[in-house]
C-alpha cells in the first residue's frame, strides 16, 4: 500500500452523468496531483496542488473539475464527458512539487465513458 | 528530444539474467530524473530520484544511472527475477511538471 486510496475504482458513465472521483492520502503530503492515462499512452498529467492551491493546469478541458479541500484531499468532478476521456486517471501525492520528491500514486480509477 | 522515450517498448528476460533499457529525454531545463515499477493491478511504486549528472543509485539488484548532458539514463535489473516483471516507467521534470515515458515492459520467464 502506497498511502493513497482512490474511489472509485471503476467507473462506468454516460456522457450526461455527472460524477466524482476521490483520493485521500495518509502521508502527511503536501502535493498532490491527477494523471490520466489512456491506452497505449504516457501518464498525462492533468492538475497539481500544492498547499490546496492549484498550480497547474495542463490545458485540461472544463468539463474535468478538480477540487482540493485540504491536503489529505482531491477530487476530480466530471461532467459531460465524452468517450474519449475513458482512460485510467491516476492520482499521486509528494511532500511538496519540489524536484527531488518522489511521488506516491493511487491504484487508479478506471473510467468508461459510454 | 523533445518528449521522454523509452526502450525498447518491452522484453522478456529469462529469471537469472541481468537486463537493461533506456530512458532518453530533453537536457536542456532538466532537474530531475524519476524511476517507477508500476505492477499490473498496482500503483506505481517510486524506485530513485535523480538529479546530478553521473549520479548512480541502487536498491537490491535494481541500479540506475544518469547522462543529463546526452539526456539519458538506463536502468539496469541484475539476475533478474519472476518479480521484477512489471512496467517500468521514466519521468523527467521541468518546473513543476513531470514528463512521463511510456514504459518498458518487463516479463521474466521461469
Amino acid at each position: 500500500e502506497t498511502g493513497v486510496t482512490q474511489t472509485p475504482r471503476h467507473l462506468v458513465m454516460g456522457m450526461t452523468n455527472k460524477k466524482s472521483l476521490k483520493c485521500e492520502q495518509h502521508l502527511g503530503h503536501n502535493a498532490m496531483y491527477w494523471y490520466k492515462q489512456s491506452a497505449k499512452k504516457p501518464l498525462e498529467l492533468m492538475f497539481v496542488y500544492n498547499f490546496k492551491e492549484q498550480t497547474e493546469n495542463n490545458s485540461v478541458p472544463s468539463r474535468f473539475s478538480p477540487e482540493c479541500p485540504n491536503s489529505s484531499h482531491l477530487f476530480l468532478h466530471l461532467h459531460t464527458l465524452q468517450p474519449e476521456d475513458s482512460a485510467l486517471y491516476l492520482c499521486a501525492s509528494s511532500q511538496d512539487p519540489g524536484v527531488n520528491y518522489e511521488q506516491y500514486f493511487g491504484p487508479g480509477t478506471r473510467l468508461t465513458v459510454t | 528530444i523533445l518528449n521522454v522515450e523509452q526502450s525498447p517498448q518491452s522484453l522478456h528476460v529469462q529469471e537469472g539474467d541481468s537486463t537493461n533499457f533506456t530512458c532518453s529525454f530533453p537536457s536542456s531545463n532538466f532537474y530531475a530524473l524519476h524511476w517507477y515499477r508500476w505492477e499490473t493491478a498496482k500503483s506505481p511504486e517510486a524506485l530513485f530520484v535523480m538529479t546530478l549528472n553521473g549520479d548512480e543509485k541502487k536498491k537490491g539488484r535494481i541500479s540506475a544511472t544518469l547522462n543529463t548532458k546526452e539526456g539519458y539514463s538506463y536502468l539496469y535489473i541484475k539476475g533478474s527475477q519472476p518479480e521484477d516483471s512489471a512496467t517500468y516507467l521514466c519521468a523527467s521534470r521541468t518546473d513543476y511538471k513531470l514528463s512521463f515515458g511510456a514504459g518498458t515492459t518487463v516479463t521474466v520467464r521461469a
